[in-house]
């Protein structure tokens, strides 16, 4: 089945330390983009990216990295300068335009981390 | 710019009620519009869309939407509410081009909690 995977569902880590949460597609989606959801707050875009090896900043990006270097795959590192590291995200996916899409993006499971 | 508005973050019904959740948007071209469904501890799920064709859209789970461009609203209705629609929804809002990477820009979202 085609989809999107993000590991691990739960992660615990202790504050300073840097943590990378995985986000992988099948769906041979062009872009890429990573939120962050905190309560009452809806969704908040970290990064995007359109094409491998090529991404930019969100609304929220301080203190976090990402990368692209396989279509399939693009990772959040949450690092040690990010001040409120604790919280729910979520990956998602969606079609180039070459493939007919209008702008429907697909989401992952997300993960939910705490930082303590 | 895009921005959405969703009136009451949380609504109430009783199971067999019509569920009315009003989105309100603002965009300075012909939006494309989307309602997504979250449960606890999920990824979204996209519920249905809007892309310039027909201004009443069904979706999934016996939902439906109208794009009413005079009243700047895409309202989510389902005449008869089930216990499984007690979940989170969102309403988000793009441009229908390429530029900026065609980011959804999400509303706060609304909890539906369904009374037996």
């Amino acid at each position: 089945d085609g989809g999107i995977t993000q590991s691990p569902k739960y992660l615990f880590r202790k504050e300073g330390q840097n943590v990378t949460l995985s986000c992988e597609q099948n769906l041979n989606h062009d872009a890429m983009y990573w939120y962050r959801q905190d309560p009452g707050q809806g969704l908040r875009l970290i990064y995007y990216s359109q094409i491998v090896n090529d991404f930019q900043k969100g609304d929220i990006a301080e203190g976090y990295s990402v990368s692209r270097e396989k279509k399939e795959s693009f990772p959040l590192t949450v690092t040690s300068a990010q001040k409120n590291p604790t919280a729910f995200y979520l990956c998602a996916s969606r079609r180039g335009f070459g493939q007919g899409a209008s702008n429907e993006q697909y989401f992952g499971p997300g993960t939910r981390l705490t930082v303590t | 710019a895009q921005s959405v508005t969703q009136l009451g973050s949380h609504v109430s019904v009783s199971e067999g009620a019509l569920v009315l959740l009003r989105c309100n948007y603002s965009s300075s071209v012909p939006p494309y519009l989307f309602w997504y469904v979250q449960y606890p501890n999920q990824g979204l799920q996209l519920l249905l869309k809007y892309t310039s064709a027909a201004t009443l859209v069904k979706g999934i789970n016996g939902f439906e939407a109208e794009f009413k461009k005079s009243e700047t609203s895409f309202h989510l209705t389902k005449p008869s509410a089930h216990m499984s629609d007690a979940a989170e929804y969102f309403c988000a809002v793009s441009a229908p081009t390429t530029a900026a990477g065609n980011k959804l820009t999400f509303g706060g979202g609304t909890r539906v909690l369904v009374k037996p």
